[in-house]
């Protein structure tokens, strides 16, 4: 059963706008809701993370959506950059006793265009 | 600065032999995960410890797959025998949690397998 499920797989984008990646979840016991950012040969970095708490959360021009509601959230990347070109993976974490353990998406391969 | 170092970072090796990979994580942190990148599988969790004791190796191919922290400082993967299927790239991920709440994760660089 896929935990959280990630589209699209792939984004192409033009330098300069917005690049918008969703993820949707079943499990309404998850309270944590990162987003990693991969660049190739490299390992996965954190990117930004939000609680259920609070409705949107933003740093520099990412920014994490969430509709606690619709069980989705959503990475925005405003003012895309070349250098934004990567994979981007949402996740969930478990919770209860395996608390620290991430259940990631599939992955999106953003391409952003000079 | 602070990393997680993964040992070798590629590996390229026959059907049928041993393959060893290594992670140091970083110094303080007390959980250590193991992952498998593919393209048709992404990231899949293949096993974690927490204070050098395993908590799950659900994610593991029981038979071939293994997974030891002899010490703080070092967890390694074994492939035993090693198939073509395994061919990947294998991160090791580390992190500081002692609560819920606590779940930054700090991935190494990975190994490239490439079983022939």
């Amino acid at each position: 059963q896929q935990q959280v499920k990630q589209s699209p797989q792939s984004l192409i984008v033009q330098k300069g706008g917005i690049s918008i990646i969703n993820c949707a979840y079943e499990n309404t016991a998850f309270d944590y809701f990162p987003w990693y950012q991969q660049f190739p040969g490299k390992g996965p970095a954190l990117l930004i993370a939000i609680r259920p708490d609070v409705s949107e959360k933003k740093e520099g021009r990412f920014t994490i959506s969430f509709n606690k509601s619709a069980k989705q959230f959503s990475l925005h990347i405003m003012d895309s950059q070349p250098g934004d070109s990567a994979t981007y993976f949402c996740a969930v974490n478990a919770g209860g006793t395996s608390y620290g353990k991430l259940t990631f998406g599939q992955g999106t391969i953003l391409t952003v265009h000079p | 600065d602070a990393r997680v170092t993964q040992t070798p970072r590629h590996k390229v090796t026959e059907m049928g032999q041993e393959v060893t990979m290594r992670c140091q994580p970083i110094l303080g942190h007390n959980t250590v995960f193991w992952y498998r990148q593919t393209m048709m599988q992404g990231l899949e969790l293949l096993a974690y410890f927490r204070n050098r004791a395993p908590l799950d190796d659900s994610g593991m191919p029981k038979d071939r797959f293994s997974a030891e922290m002899p010490d703080a400082t070092l967890a390694t993967l074994k492939i035993q025998p090693s198939e073509p299927r395994d061919s990947a790239v294998y991160f090791c991920a580390s992190g500081l949690v002692r609560t819920a709440n606590q779940e930054t994760q700090y991935f190494g660089p990975g190994t490239r397998l490439l079983v022939l």
